[in-house]
């Protein structure tokens, strides 16, 4: 079964830089992933699509600091020079044939 | 620029039908998977289903249908026999398909309340 999961919570300081961390189930390593971001009281916005050997292609104005990188079955966006607006939900997605499934999310909080 | 609204009623009697549609601009409706999504309060995300096949969340198959209208550029929503755990943010978003099956675009999403 296709599944994702996401630690609850994470929490980094003003101008640090966070890792946020998407693991894919057993026997699913290869599959690619994308994040999305989900700011307070906002719809969710797509940030990017990261592949198994850890490229990626972001979305349409995201800035430089969000970043993504792969390792075996761990899908990482990095986040650095955290901003307030960076606070957010994040989820990462992923599909198969017929199915998508997402993550059950990691809320950052910036300190 | 792609473009998605969502629209329909915000209160819906438990028991009865949920019925939704997503407006599109900047793309045909014809081209690319066309999916809801929703999210209830306080919590994460779920997949529903997308247009133009049967592909469903199984856990909502029995109840949904997701059907367009290529003449008006809309996708629409039905789910049946809905409770109170049917009270989400409802979401359009737009996914490519094959190796780019990611939501590209999204909505703003729609709020429906389930309740007598």
């Amino acid at each position: 079964q296709l599944v994702l999961t996401q630690p609850p919570s994470a929490s980094a300081s003003l101008g640090a830089s966070v890792k946020l961390t998407c693991t894919l189930s057993s026997g699913h390593s290869s599959y690619a992933i994308a994040w999305h971001q989900q700011q307070p009281e906002k719809g969710p916005r797509y940030l990017m699509k990261l592949n198994s050997d850890g490229s990626h292609n972001k979305g349409d104005g995201i800035p430089d600091r969000f970043s993504g990188s792969s390792s075996g079955a761990e899908r990482y966006l990095t986040i650095s020079s955290l901003q307030s607006e960076d606070e957010a939900d994040y989820y990462c997605q992923t599909w198969g044939t017929g199915i998508r499934v997402f993550g059950g999310g990691t809320k950052l909080t910036v300190l | 620029q792609v473009q998605l609204q969502e629209s329909g009623p915000g209160l819906v009697k438990p028991s009865e039908t949920l019925s939704l549609t997503c407006t599109v601009s900047g793309a045909s409706i014809s081209t690319f998977y066309w999916n809801w999504i929703r999210q209830p309060p306080g919590k994460g995300l779920e997949w529903i289903g997308y247009s133009g096949s049967t592909n469903y969340n199984p856990s909502l198959k029995s109840r949904v249908t997701i059907s367009v209208d290529t003449s008006k550029n809309q996708f629409s929503l039905k789910l049946s026999s809905v409770t109170a755990a049917d009270t989400a943010v409802y979401y359009c978003a737009r996914d490519r398909g094959g190796t780019n099956s990611y939501f590209e675009f999204w909505g703003q999403g729609t709020l429906v309340t389930v309740s007598s």
